[in-house]
């Protein structure tokens, strides 16, 4: 499987916080994509960061890439407690027209 | 602007029943994704169409057919279902090339008794 693999599976703070959320996968990219589930909907995109790009930034989300390690880290700053959800990391690998799907990370935030 | 319209939303089905989950979009996407979402298990590809006249088998196309009928249409059809297919089925379309972003829609959830 080439699936991506989300760390940690599941993480709980306290509004304000940070949420950093990592991923690791195992071909070359072309790009890596971030996704956000509320429960029991679709998934919505949130960033994309292509294979030449190191960060990203979208109002409060940073991405950052390490092609070199096959890692990404997703890192949500000052979380609200609308950011309560499932977030997922998607590569889109060379040689393919698929995205594959890591297994996602349970993100709570508490008011 | 519906986006990727799924039907239907909910489904139980019998042991050994068939039945076709649709999926529509109209963002003039060529490619076209089914994937099932399983506890613990994050999304695995079942099929896709890369482009309209094509398809593919994804991780786990087991149990399953496809059939992309046009650009906007793209089914997925269980010929005899069984309760390890229990899960819930998204369809995803994006306009493939080169940096792209998939759009889903709101999901199947179907139990297989």
């Amino acid at each position: 499987s080439q699936q991506g693999e989300e760390d940690p599976q599941a993480l709980s703070i306290q509004e304000g916080e940070n949420a950093t959320m990592n991923c690791s996968y195992k071909t070359s990219i072309n790009n890596l994509q971030w996704y956000r589930q509320n429960s029991g909907r679709g998934l919505v995109h949130l960033i994309l960061i292509r294979s030449n790009e190191r960060e990203k930034h979208s109002g409060r989300l940073r991405v950052t890439l390490d092609t070199s390690k096959k890692s990404s880290s997703l890192l949500i700053t000052a979380s609200r407690a609308a950011d309560t959800a499932s977030y997922f990391c998607a590569t889109d690998a060379m040689g393919y027209s698929t995205l594959t799907f890591g297994k996602g990370t349970m993100l709570l935030v508490s008011p | 602007n519906a986006g990727v319209t799924q039907t239907p939303k909910f489904q139980v089905l019998k042991t050994g029943q068939s039945m076709t989950l649709q999926c529509a979009q109209d963002m003039n996407h060529n490619s076209m994704y089914w994937y099932r979402q399983d506890p613990g298990m994050g999304l695995r590809l079942i099929y896709y169409s890369a482009s309209e006249g094509t398809t593919d088998k994804g991780e786990v196309p087991n149990g399953y057919n496809v059939s992309r009928l046009n650009k906007r249409e793209f089914s997925l059809r269980l010929e005899s279902a069984a309760p390890s297919q229990t899960s819930v089925y998204f369809c995803a379309s994006r306009l493939y090339g080169t940096d792209t972003e998939a759009f889903f829609g709101q999901g199947t959830r179907l139990t297989v008794v």
